[in-house]
């Protein structure tokens, strides 16, 4: 089974620098998605970033990038410019191409803003 | 539209006790799932449907079932509840079974069992 591994279970950074979240995941699947989950105060669970592991560049989003890198089996997120909104439940998913019963989360990492 | 609808979101039970969580999605979506969020443990996916009519257990599924008897709802059933069934339950969904595996989420039932 696939895991995934967030060694951050806590992390703060000033409003408007830059942090990054790391996330490590184990698989011997040469084809998978891997994800980023945001989890607010409010708790209702919204999708970050996506990255296909076929593809090698890395995906970004307006203030969030990821650096993906396949050989180390890692996928960490930068959020530059960070806002008091982003304070949250950050949660590194993987799963299989077109395999749900194996989609597997980390532990979380909770980010938190101070102004 | 109102996406993900779970309820309750909160429920205390005695050991013994059974109870449903229903989950309903308007996006017409596939996939429907249900998982359990434990402190330091992240989710951990309880039963998965990928159609009406179609169910498969998760990584954790003893204590609980489901059934899909439509595309919108995929009701969460404890038959008899368990302290460690404690947790907060998340329903999910998508819209096909493979392409993106984007999950949009309900808000969350937070159970306790006594």
């Amino acid at each position: 089974a696939q895991t995934v591994t967030q060694s951050q279970p806590e992390m703060s950074v000033q409003e408007a620098e830059t942090v990054t979240l790391s996330c490590t995941y184990d698989t011997s699947e040469s084809n998978y998605y891997l994800f980023w989950y945001k989890q607010p105060p409010s708790r209702q669970m919204i999708l970050v970033i996506r990255q296909e592991a076929y593809k090698q560049q890395n995906a970004t989003e307006n203030r969030f990038s990821v650096n993906f890198q396949k050989a180390a089996k890692s996928f960490s997120l930068k959020i530059s410019d960070s806002q008091l909104g982003d304070t949250a439940m950050y949660f590194c998913a993987f799963m299989k191409h077109d395999v749900w019963d194996d989609m597997r989360f980390g532990a979380g990492t909770r980010l938190t803003v101070k102004p | 539209n109102a996406g993900v609808t779970q309820t309750p979101k909160f429920q205390v039970l005695k050991t013994g006790q059974s109870m449903t969580l229903q989950c309903a999605q308007d996006m017409n979506h596939e996939y429907m799932s249900w998982y359990r969020q434990d402190p330091g443990m992240g989710l951990r996916l309880i039963h998965y449907s990928v159609g009406a009519g179609i169910t498969d257990q998760g990584e954790v599924p003893n204590g609980y079932n489901v059934s899909r008897s439509t595309t919108e709802d995929f009701p969460l059933r404890l038959l008899s509840a368990a302290p460690s069934q404690t947790s907060v339950y998340f329903c999910a969904s998508s819209y096909s079974r493979g392409v993106g595996g984007e999950l949009f989420f309900g808000e969350g039932s937070r159970l306790t069992v006594l």
